[in-house]
């Protein structure tokens, strides 16, 4: 069964410092991987994906991902921290055969000023 | 840049009673998904849509959840008979299906509270 995990509740990160969320997946075959972003009464912002190729991808408001298939991990990465990335994010997993997408219970950042 | 909106925002009702919750998807968008968030949750898959048929659905929904496109533009669900475990934030979402995009783009959310 498709799954999403997301081990950290709360991350909380220095303003300027370099900020990692970490999620991890379960699948079958080759996966299509995403994380979106909320904000307080919003929706969920589309942030990146991977599909295929470069295992690094790169996407909105500075923000990156990393794929390793071996660990089955995508974590969300940036390298300075703005206090505006303080919200709700979520890791999200497609397999390619389906439709829905699989989603994490989410990490709540704060960026400290 | 075009959005997907939902209304109402909140939608409070007694149980038993028959709710829809509305959609706009994003204008040349072909497949579209409801999906729910019970309060402190994970976002759940409800339904996808596509040429006008529900393409997949989840065990979540039951007889009582229908979905429809009744025009070129809304996108709904209906909950026939509330109950009080159907208190949660329900998001709509669509994806372009065409271009390689495999992205869903979220509307905010209509927050229902079963009483």
């Amino acid at each position: 069964a498709q799954s999403v995990a997301q081990p950290e509740d709360q991350v909380n990160v220095a303003e300027g410092n370099p900020l990692t969320v970490k999620c991890t997946y379960s699948v079958s075959g080759n996966p299509y991987l995403f994380w979106y972003v909320q904000y307080p009464n919003r929706g969920l912002q589309f942030l990146l994906k991977y599909i295929t190729g470069d295992n690094l991808v790169k996407g909105s408001y500075g923000f990156e991902a990393e794929f390793n298939k071996s660990q089955t991990s995508f974590h969300l990465k940036k390298p300075s921290a703005l206090v505006s990335d303080s919200a709700l994010y979520f890791c999200a997993v497609r397999d390619r055969s389906g439709n829905q997408f699989y989603f994490g219970t989410g990490t709540s950042l704060t960026v400290i000023p | 840049e075009p959005e997907v909106t939902q209304t109402p925002s909140h939608q409070v009702t007694q149980m038993g009673q028959e709710v829809i919750l509305r959609c706009v998807p994003i204008s040349n968008h072909l497949y579209f998904y409801w999906y729910r968030q019970i309060l402190g949750q994970k976002v759940e898959f409800l339904v996808s849509f596509y040429n006008n048929e529900i393409s997949e659905k989840s065990e979540i929904f039951d007889d009582q959840f229908s979905v429809e496109r009744p025009d070129g533009s809304n996108f709904t669900l209906k909950i026939r008979s509330t109950k009080l475990e159907d208190s949660a934030m329900y998001f709509c979402a669509s994806r372009s299906g065409t271009g390689g995009s495999y992205e869903q783009y979220f509307g905010p959310g209509t927050r229902l509270t079963v009483t």
